[in-house]
Order: structure tokens, then C-alpha cells, then sequence
């Protein structure tokens, strides 16, 4: 399994409720970004890890959403309290960063949130 | 990111050439410029990128002009399948601790590939 892995491949959650969504990035890569699309739109960024430096928060819609990467490699995209906004398909990003050759960044096939 | 511009749409005849542009005329000298493409329903899947000189990869052909500050990404014999949303995008350089190198997606430009 070369790819972005990404679970669950679909979710239905009630309103309210907290959701995970996991991301399993490229081995190796060391650079992971999730975004959002939700129906009929464009891509949505919404965070960005880089190896152990801070995390580029400043795409996340509201305090509601939140992510994390453990040990530099799986990480997971958390969103407390759902609302029916929320419903789009998650996708989780990855990316080997190489220095001189530019920022090519692979996606998984996305986690589809609805909330009911 | 460098600003980007494509045409919302585009039509191809199956088995012709598509020549899809992108105007990015604030790129800087240190920039790529990369496309993708997102397929109905699916992730977008990475084509091809390029910094100066033309690239070919067994997806497609990319043409940057002299100045850098347009391209044209080049599908030479369209199939149905090809129909997709392909977006042109010029991360930030490489020069230093302060490049996040998210890539930030536009709108770009919907082929409709037809019989």
C-alpha cells in the first residue's frame, strides 16, 4: 500500500457528536495537509504539518476543528460538536518536501462526513 | 501563493490535443508551477510541474513561456476519461523557514472531454 491511506471512507453522524477522521500519509513523506470540499466546491485548506515544526493552522473554520500528527507520521482531524456545515469530504495530503525540487503532494481518496 | 489564473471551462474533441492555460504573472523566480487534476468523486492526482523549461511525463506535456508568468498544460490525445477540474498552482519558493509550502487551490478549469 504505496498511497495516502484515510479512514473511515464514509461517515454518518448526528449533529453534536464529535468526529475523528484518520490520515496514514506516504512513508517517508514528512510533510501531511488535510483539506475540505464540500459538494459542488473547491478545495478548502485546512491545516499543514511540516516534520516537528509548528503546524499551519490558519485554514481551520472554526475552534470546533483541530488536528494532530503522532510520531511524524499518522495523523488525525478532529470536529467537536458537528453541525450540518460540516458535511463535505475530508482529504488528507502528503508530500516529501524535498528542498530544490519543489512540493509535489499526493492525496487519499478523502473520508465523506455527513451530518444528519 | 502566486496568483493563478485559468478559464472556468473548457471543451476538447476525444482524440485531440487539450491545451489547457494558466497566467501566473507575480510567480517569482524560485517557483514551480504545478498541476493537478481532481477527477469526479476522487482526490486530485498530481500531472506534472515545472520551474523554467518545458517538461513531458506520460500524462502530459507543460509549456512555460520565457518570462514565466504564463503556461499551458498540454493532454495530446484527450480520451473521456480525462475529463476532470485541472488546477494550475504556484506553491511558495523555497527560500527559507518561512515557506509553509501549502498549495492553495483555485477554482480551475473544467474539461469536458466529448465523443
Amino acid at each position: 500500500g504505496a498511497g495516502v491511506s484515510q479512514s473511515p471512507s464514509n461517515k454518518v453522524t448526528e449533529k453534536g457528536k464529535d468526529v475523528e477522521l484518520r490520515c496514514d500519509p506516504i512513508s517517508g513523506h514528512t510533510a501531511l495537509y488535510w483539506y475540505r470540499q464540500s459538494l459542488g466546491q473547491g478545495l478548502e485548506f485546512l491545516i499543514y504539518f511540516q516534520g516537528n515544526s509548528a503546524p499551519d493552522k490558519s485554514g481551520l473554520p472554526s475552534d470546533r476543528f483541530s488536528a494532530e500528527r503522532t510520531g511524524g507520521s499518522v495523523s488525525t482531524l478532529t470536529i467537536q460538536r458537528t453541525q450540518q456545515e460540516d458535511s463535505a469530504v475530508y482529504l488528507c495530503a502528503s508530500s516529501p518536501w524535498g528542498r530544490g525540487g519543489g512540493n509535489t503532494i499526493y492525496f487519499g481518496e478523502g473520508s465523506w462526513l455527513t451530518v444528519v | 501563493d502566486a496568483k493563478t489564473t485559468q478559464p472556468p471551462s473548457m471543451d476538447c474533441a476525444e482524440g485531440r490535443a487539450a491545451n489547457l492555460p494558466c497566467n501566473h504573472s507575480t510567480i517569482s523566480g524560485n517557483e514551480y508551477v504545478y498541476w493537478y487534476r481532481q477527477i469526479h468523486s476522487q482526490g486530485p492526482q498530481y500531472i506534472i510541474h515545472g520551474l523554467k523549461n518545458n517538461e513531458t511525463n506520460e500524462m502530459a506535456s507543460l509549456i512555460i513561456t520565457e518570462d514565466r508568468k504564463s503556461s499551458t498544460l498540454i493532454l495530446p490525445h484527450a480520451t473521456l476519461r480525462d475529463t476532470a477540474v485541472y488546477y494550475c498552482i504556484v506553491p511558495p519558493g523555497l527560500h527559507g523557514s518561512g515557506n509553509t509550502g501549502k498549495l492553495i487551490f483555485g477554482q480551475g478549469t473544467t474539461l469536458q472531454v466529448k465523443p
